[in-house]
């Protein structure tokens, strides 16, 4: 099946500081892709959609200009927390969504293993 | 609103027992998908299963099968024969096609314990 990969997979930073996740495509091209914010024992809510050579699209109460969004290729797309802290501290997972699959009885997203952010 | 409810915050299965996990969704658009995922304690999501709005049977993968009561607005996951690796964090998402991004909404989730 497709795969998609999120990078780092965890990180610790320091209040104040900026943190970009990444996320990529490996086997197909994403003209679309999503990223999700899960705090602990809850569920995932949108913050963003991300579309190749576009400006992505915020969810209602998620802030653009602290949560940069780059998808500058069909395989890869950039989250950049700015000025973070300690409540930006979440589990950040991508998804891509592969535009040949006509099938969703195969899952029609596919989904990053997850970046755990860590916000001191 | 919430688009996606899962009543059940925790679930406990004895092992080879089958259950259900809730889920009601509302929606005024009439071409929709379901989907459930698994998430174990590692965080990745697992696609298990696919109900679209049109089909007109319920949906079934392995020992995965979809409860799906359009009227009723409810697609419960039935899970048979459960084993101790089917212990995680269940998902009930649901896809609009008005959304022409195709983004999930997703319900907060049933914890699923198998034991023994």
């Amino acid at each position: 099946g497709a795969v998609v990969s999120q990078h780092p997979s965890w990180v610790i930073c320091k209040s104040g500081t900026s943190v970009k996740i990444e996320c990529r495509s490996l086997d197909f091209q994403a003209t679309t892709m999503f990223w999700y914010r899960q705090f602990p024992k809850q569920s995932l809510m949108l913050m963003a959609t991300s579309n190749e050579g576009s400006k992505a699209t915020y969810e209602q109460g998620v802030e653009k200009d602290k949560f940069l969004i780059n998808h500058a290729s069909l395989t890869l797309s950039t989250l950049t927390v700015t000025s973070a802290h300690p409540e930006d501290s979440s589990f950040y997972i991508c998804s891509a969504r592969d535009p040949h699959n006509r099938s969703p009885r195969r899952g029609e997203q596919y989904f990053g293993p997850g970046t755990r952010l860590t916000v001191t | 609103a919430q688009k996606i409810t899962q009543t059940q915050p925790g679930m406990f299965v004895q092992e080879k027992e089958a259950v259900t996990l809730d889920c009601t969704y509302d929606t005024s658009d009439p071409s929709y998908g379901l989907f459930w995922y698994k998430q174990p304690s590692s965080g990745e999501m697992i696609f298990l299963i696919y109900q679209g709005s049109y089909d007109q049977q319920n949906a079934t993968e392995g020992r995965y099968s979809l409860n799906f009561q359009k009227a009723r607005k409810s697609a419960n996951l039935v899970i048979s024969a459960s084993q101790l690796g089917d212990s995680a964090m269940y998902f009930c998402a649901m896809r609009e096609n008005s959304n022409s991004g195709y983004a999930l909404n997703f319900g907060k989730g049933t914890s699923l314990l198998v034991t023994p």
